[in-house]
């Protein structure tokens, strides 16, 4: 069974740092492109950074461009998202998301993992 | 970046009622677009892709069509299990990749 599972959230003061990861089972990470999405509980949707396959291509939201850092380490099946500089509107439910490479569908999606910004 | 606007953003109806919930684009995303559910304390589901490919599993009560900037999802008889709020995504010109704001279908 493909599943993704988040750890790492919690509560941080802004200008504060949390590292995000994702461990997947019941497929390879490196075969597949990877991402991160987030949620304001009770709102949209909103995609934060994406890692190719390869590896050689990673892409950020302009809100995330410059404080965040997507990773993974292959041998551990895991994903990884640095996040620095945190600000209070980065207070969100990130999700790790699996997807497609034909249609670029999103999906398997984790459980996500709850990210607080307050002072 | 291309902005995706759903209409309604919510809705109220009844079991066996056929519902239908639109997504423009701002500009042309040919049929590189995707449909997800969102139930309560759960995270999004893929429904359709394609614009109106139906992903396996997923009951043929729902349906999408449209191509370039206007889409519909259509829920041809509402069951109990369909009430949760629908996202459109657009997956064609990347990234960003682009989500609208949602749909939320509520018992009426």
């Amino acid at each position: 069974e493909v599943q993704l599972v988040e750890s790492g959230g919690g509560l941080v003061k802004p200008g504060g740092s949390l590292r995000l990861s994702c461990t997947a089972s019941g497929f390879s990470l490196s075969d597949y492109n990877m991402n991160w999405v987030r949620q304001v509980p009770g709102k949209g949707l909103e995609w934060v950074s994406s890692i190719s396959s390869s590896g050689s291509y990673i892409y950020y939201a302009d809100s995330a461009k410059g404080r965040f850092t997507i990773s993974r380490d292959s041998p551990k099946n895991s994903l990884f998202l640095q996040m620095n500089s945190l600000r209070v509107e980065d207070t969100a439910l990130y999700f790790c998301v699996r997807r497609t490479s034909v249609w670029n569908w999103f999906g398997p999606w984790g459980q996500g993992t709850l990210v607080t910004v307050s002072s | 970046d291309i902005q995706m606007t759903q209409s309604p953003s919510s809705l109220s109806a009844s079991i066996g009622d056929r519902v239908t919930i639109t997504c423009r684009a701002s500009e042309d995303v040919s049929n590189y677009l995707n449909w997800y559910q969102q139930k309560p304390g759960k995270a999004p589901e893929l429904l359709i892709y394609g614009a109106s490919s139906l992903q396996s599993g997923v009951p043929p009560r729902f349906s999408g069509s449209g191509s370039g900037t206007d889409f519909t999802l259509t829920i041809t008889s509402l069951q109990p299990e369909d009430f949760a709020t629908y996202f459109c995504q657009q997956s064609y010109k990347i990234p960003p990749w682009t989500f609208g704001q949602g749909t939320k279908v509520e018992v009426k």
